[in-house]
């Protein structure tokens, strides 16, 4: 089945434990993208990657951290987490970039809902 | 810069009556626009999304929207609304910046509360 995967889907942990959200598409996607969904705020996208070893900051980058090894994967990293970043994380992958909409539809995993105290 | 506004935060209606969600969207360029709808404690899925020509179009389980170019509105509609289609849903707008980049640019959201 294709899909995007996240783990964990839910996380409470504590101000300043660094942690790491993983995100899986078993697509052959070119590029995947972080976004933050927060009440009355819609998603904002926190960090997105063209392909492999390709990222660039999104809307709301600062505290996060990506890296992109792997075609497949695309983990967000808090390295000092704080209450700000208390939120529910959307990874999404496309085909690819360019001119047609087909390229641009994006597919979602199922959200890890984050709380840090 | 571009930008999508959601009309109504939260929207009721009763079982069989329409559904009507509002989407104005700003953009410099011809626009891609998208519905997405998230059901509780899921992820987002694709509604529908226009390209270009045909203005009106069809999405799954029985919703379409019309893209208006004059009123810049991609509003979304159903016309029997169903308990299931209680979710929140979410207009997105993108166009291909130089270089291929395509970035969706996401609406504040709406939620739809179907009662019987």
């Amino acid at each position: 089945e294709a899909q995007v995967t996240q783990n964990p889907r839910y996380l409470i942990t504590v101000t300043g434990k660094k942690l790491t959200v993983t995100c899986s598409q078993n697509m052959n996607h070119e590029y995947m993208s972080w976004y933050r969904q927060d009440p009355g705020l819609g998603l904002r996208q926190i960090y997105y990657s063209m392909n492999v070893e390709v990222t660039d900051k999104g809307d709301v980058p600062e505290g996060y951290k990506v890296s992109r090894k792997e075609k497949r994967n695309f983990p967000l990293i808090l390295e000092s987490p704080s209450p700000n970043q208390t939120s529910l994380y959307f990874c999404a992958s496309s085909l690819g970039v360019g001119r047609t909409s087909s390229y641009n539809e994006q597919f979602f995993g199922p959200g890890t809902r984050l709380t840090v105290l | 810069a571009q930008s999508v506004t959601q009309l109504g935060s939260h929207v009721s209606v009763s079982e069989g009556a329409l559904v009507l969600l509002r989407c104005n969207y700003s953009s410099s360029v011809p626009p891609y626009l998208f519905w997405y709808v998230q059901y509780p404690n899921q992820g987002l899925q694709l509604l529908l999304k226009y390209t270009t020509g045909a203005t009106l179009v069809k999405g799954i389980n029985g919703f379409e929207a019309e893209f208006k170019k004059s009123e810049t509105s991609f509003h979304l509609t159903k016309p029997s609304a169903h308990m299931s289609d209680a979710a929140e849903y979410f207009c997105a707008v993108s166009h291909a910046f130089s270089g291929g980049y395509n970035k969706l640019i996401f609406g504040a959201g709406t939620r739809l509360a179907v009662h019987p």
